[in-house]
């Protein structure tokens, strides 16, 4: 993998359902992998930073698990709500030492939770 | 504490004019990134500066294009005799330290739209 790929690419869930998907990256020069929402009209907002393998995080219904031997994260979603209806995107710094640090973003899941 | 401040949220120009960004990153940040969204696209990486130094403008085209942090002051997006093809959402984002480190993620403005006309 040479880029950080996400998936799938929209997503429509129940309300009250469980949902999760997938962030792709290369597994070589990883250092690590952020989660941002990006709710319409507004702007991106960081959700977890992640940079050791098995690495898990929580934030109340949403938490996230990290892989950097084989390059994936999934993010979790229990119990969907209406206001999680956003699009997740997730990033990875793909370059390393001699001052290229820029985050690497994948096209996002848009996630769209149905009443 | 006010988060990353970007202007104008909107702007308008003619092909052949430029366009300024600016973007006032958090308080106490000294890391600023601008990102390109193009309609359809992804956020896009185009430099990444710290206080009037550019670390990495891998992402940045070539020609029209030019970024700054100045030690006083906004960070500046110019685009010179902008063409249709440069009309994007524009974002800025600062960060505490590098993004790397688990403590750093970005804090992003609300964006720029720039329409060439």
């Amino acid at each position: 993998i040479l880029n950080v790929e996400q998936s799938p690419q929209s997503l429509h869930v129940q309300e009250g359902d469980s949902t999760n998907f997938t962030c792709s990256f290369p597994s070589s020069n990883f250092y690590a992998l952020h989660w941002y929402r990006w709710e319409t009209a507004k702007s991106p907002e960081a959700l977890f930073v992640m940079t050791l393998n098995g690495d898990e995080k929580k934030k109340g219904r949403i938490s996230a698990t990290l892989n950097t031997k084989e390059g994936y994260s999934y993010l979790y979603i229990k119990g969907s709500q209406p206001e999680d209806s956003a699009t997740y995107l997730c990033a990875s710094t793909l370059y390393s030492g001699g001052g290229a640090d820029g985050l690497t973003f994948g096209k996002g899941t848009h996630l769209i939770i149905q009443p | 504490n006010a988060g990353v401040m970007q202007n104008p949220r909107h702007l308008v120009r003619r092909r052949g004019q430029e366009a300024r960004l600016r973007c006032s990153p958090m308080k106490g940040h000294s890391h600023v990134y601008w990102y390109r969204q193009l309609p359809e696209e992804g956020l896009k990486f185009m430099v990444y500066l710290q206080k009037e130094n550019i670390i990495d403008e891998s992402g940045m085209p070539k020609e029209r294009f030019s970024a700054e942090f100045p030690k006083e002051g906004p960070s500046i997006l110019r685009i010179q005799q902008v063409v249709r093809g440069d009309s994007a959402a524009y974002f800025c984002a600062s960060s505490l330290g590098q993004v790397r480190s688990y403590n750093s993620p970005l804090h992003f403005g609300n964006g720029t739209r720039l329409t060439v006309t």
